[in-house]
């Protein structure tokens, strides 16, 4: 299995650029979860959809974060517009329901200047 | 509002030290306690743990679960290099929030040749 695939693995932006923000959850997986990395707040739950309907967006920090599940093998997490205070590292992860085990990507380092 | 507390938050011993982490946790229909590892990446897991006075255990690394105190601990033996990472624990929510992972800021543990 390919594990959790984020792409882009690095962005570098200007501070008013949309930003889109790519994750295939592992296959099988019915939920996935997007997070925050930083020095100061630690990794933070941004969004999380169970069967591609999203449950739980209460850690989204504000209306120019948006996210979507079109599909069970695609999500997407937008930022517009971009400001410096976002940059971090973004994690897709998805769950197991067997093991109840959630895996993470690779992340996606985000940098807005 | 659910809270995952872990100390100390940083660490720093020599190889083949033992090492215990420690994570307390309130969460509101608490289902289990996840420990995972993160180096330069994304964290990657260890343990899940359900009952109380289980030892879940691989290789040098041994974890225990009280869920009448409401805390777990992460045991490290005979450290090495390469067990320096940041190490987050989380607390796995039911109810409304099934599936959601409440994570603690982190240990950061060091090892020095």
């Amino acid at each position: 299995d390919a594990g959790v695939i984020q792409s882009p693995r690095h962005e570098v932006t200007e501070m008013g650029q949309e930003v889109t923000l790519r994750c295939k959850p592992i296959s099988g997986h019915n939920s996935l979860f997007w997070y925050r990395q930083t020095m100061m707040r630690g990794l933070e739950l941004l969004i999380y959809f169970n069967n591609n309907v999203p449950i739980d967006d209460s850690g989204m920090p504000e209306d120019r974060f948006s996210a979507k599940m079109p599909n069970a093998s695609f999500s997407t997490l937008k930022i517009q517009p971009s400001e410096p205070r976002d940059s971090a590292v973004y994690f897709c992860a998805s769950r197991d329901s067997f093991t109840d085990t959630q895996y993470f990507g690779p992340g996606t380092r985000l940098t807005v200047l | 509002e659910d809270k995952v507390v872990q100390s100390p938050l940083s660490l720093v011993v020599h190889e083949g030290d033992t090492v215990t982490l420690n994570c307390s946790y309130e969460v509101t229909n608490f289902r289990s306690l996840l420990w995972y590892k993160q180096e330069k990446k994304a964290p990657t897991f260890l343990f899940m743990l359900t009952s109380s006075g289980i030892e879940k255990k691989s290789g040098r690394l041994s974890s225990i679960l009280d869920k009448k105190e409401l805390f777990s601990i992460l045991n490290i033996t005979a450290t090495q290099t390469g067990d320096s990472a940041i190490y987050l624990c989380a607390a796995n929510a039911g109810g409304t929030s099934y599936g959601k992972l409440t994570f603690g800021q982190g240990t950061i543990l060091t090892v020095h040749p």
